[in-house]
């Protein structure tokens, strides 16, 4: 089955600063998500993108679905924003196979 | 409320007894799914159902049961739980284009 490698597993931020967050597959996927798990436990969907560029506020995130890689980039980060962040994909549309994610941690 | 919730949110129990986990979602979307989230292990999926009285076995379904008698239902019954079923349980549901959304989970503890 697919893998998913998720990297950095951990990352400690100060506010304000940005930061890059990775995600590899061992196979292409028709279907890539990225999650934010807050600290309740919730797991938030952030971004549906199979491949190309999107943005919403200070995230955004990018595919290439070619050379089967996710980047999820985080600018100007808040308190708010720590948690753990998953990427998830899968090929036939059933299961999602998640990584075992990046957590991240942002002080004040 | 619009979206998908999971009753109850906590729940503790014994070994041996018959819990059921409750999904719910408002969206009428075909597709659901079971997770299970376990330190080490991250999610993995349980069952799955393509549409009501339609369901298939994910990677780990030993122990589970579930039915869908109604699209927007999809309950799963842990017939005798134990020990190692105690996790984190997550609903989601699918949606045309794919994307799944998830549930706020139940955390359930089987001592």
């Amino acid at each position: 089955g697919i893998q998913v490698e998720q990297s950095p597993p951990d990352l400690i931020l100060q506010e304000g600063a940005n930061s890059t967050l990775r995600c590899n597959f061992s196979d292409s996927v028709n279907n890539l998500q990225w999650f934010h798990q807050n600290p309740w436990g919730q797991l938030i969907n952030l971004f549906y993108i199979p491949s190309g560029t999107k943005q919403n506020g200070r995230l955004s995130a990018t595919t290439v679905a070619t050379e089967r890689y996710s980047l999820l980039y985080i600018s100007s980060s808040q308190t708010t924003d720590s948690g753990v962040y998953f990427c998830a994909g899968n090929q036939a549309g059933t299961a999602l196979i998640f990584g075992k994610g990046t957590t991240l941690s942002v002080s004040s | 409320d619009a979206g998908i919730t999971q009753s109850p949110r906590y729940k503790i129990t014994e070994t041996g007894r018959q819990v059921t986990l409750m999904c719910h979602q408002t969206w009428s979307h075909s597709y659901m799914f079971w997770y299970r989230q376990d330190l080490g292990h991250g999610l993995r999926l349980i069952y799955y159902s393509a549409a009501a009285d339609i369901t298939d076995k994910g990677e780990v379904p030993d122990g589970y049961v579930v039915s869908r008698s109604k699209t927007e239902n999809f309950p799963l019954t842990l017939e005798s739980a134990t020990r190692s079923q105690t996790s984190v349980y997550f609903c989601a549901s699918r949606d045309t284009i794919n994307e799944q959304y998830f549930g706020p989970g139940t955390r359930l503890t089987v001592t």
